[in-house]
């Protein structure tokens, strides 16, 4: 069955380093990859979307990347600051031309910003 | 100006009563959906619709049963409520349903049945 990991539940960081979130994916073959924060008692609010022919992608501090062959993604923050402390999640879905149209969401990274 | 809301925020209730969320978006989207939320944060789509018709239905109880009356609304009804129900659900809408465009969420109902 198909199966989203991000790589911890919680991860720490010191303020002004970069923070590093992981998703990783099996049984799928995803044709999109979208990132989303949770503040607590808060809907997900989107951030950024990925293609699977697109390796990189930035938007202000935030950048993501799309491995296809390591069936990965990566999520990173760089210069973070106390308020990107939230849940971050990874959403994956096939696009219309896989017959899969659903978002399917990953497990969730609680992120704290340590000041 | 909301995009995406719901009512009621909180919902208190007694295992075996019948309830009902409501969603709008005031978006002009197609797609709406019903995701929910369970303790341990795993967010899991349970409906989706596009311009009123069923289009995701993930294997949820039939007790759960979704009416979309526009493309803005969405309202979900559960019958015979079960302890198991509590959890927070989410309304979100999109352009279109084809996983491609970026879903907007509502603030979340919370259930909890008691």
């Amino acid at each position: 069955s198909q199966k989203i990991e991000q790589n911890s539940e919680a991860l720490n960081i010191q303020e002004g380093k970069t923070a590093t979130l992981t998703c990783n994916y099996t049984n799928y073959s995803p044709a999109y990859l979208q990132w989303y924060r949770q503040d607590p008692g808060r809907g997900p609010v989107f951030l950024l979307l990925i293609r699977e022919n697109e390796k990189e992608k930035r938007k202000e501090r935030l950048k993501v990347t799309f491995d296809t062959t390591l069936k990965q993604s990566l999520f990173h923050i760089t210069a973070s600051q106390p308020a990107d402390s939230a849940t971050y999640l990874c959403a994956l879905s096939g696009g219309p031309n896989f017959g899969n149209e659903k978002l399917t969401f990953g497990t969730g990274t609680r992120l704290t910003i340590i000041p | 100006d909301t995009a995406v809301s719901q009512t009621p925020k909180y919902l208190v209730t007694q295992m075996g009563n019948d309830k009902s969320i409501k969603c709008e978006q005031n978006l002009g989207h197609d797609t709406m959906y019903w995701y929910k939320q369970d303790s341990k944060k795993f967010l899991k789509i349970m409906f989706s619709y596009n311009n009123k018709e069923l289009i995701i239905n993930e294997t949820v109880p039939n007790r759960f049963s979704p009416k979309s009356p526009d493309k803005a609304h969405l309202n979900l009804h559960i019958n015979s409520l079960e302890l198991g129900d509590s959890a927070v659900y989410f309304c979100a809408s999109s352009q279109d349903g084809h996983g491609v465009n970026e879903q907007f969420f509502g603030p979340g109902t919370r259930l909890t049945v008691l």
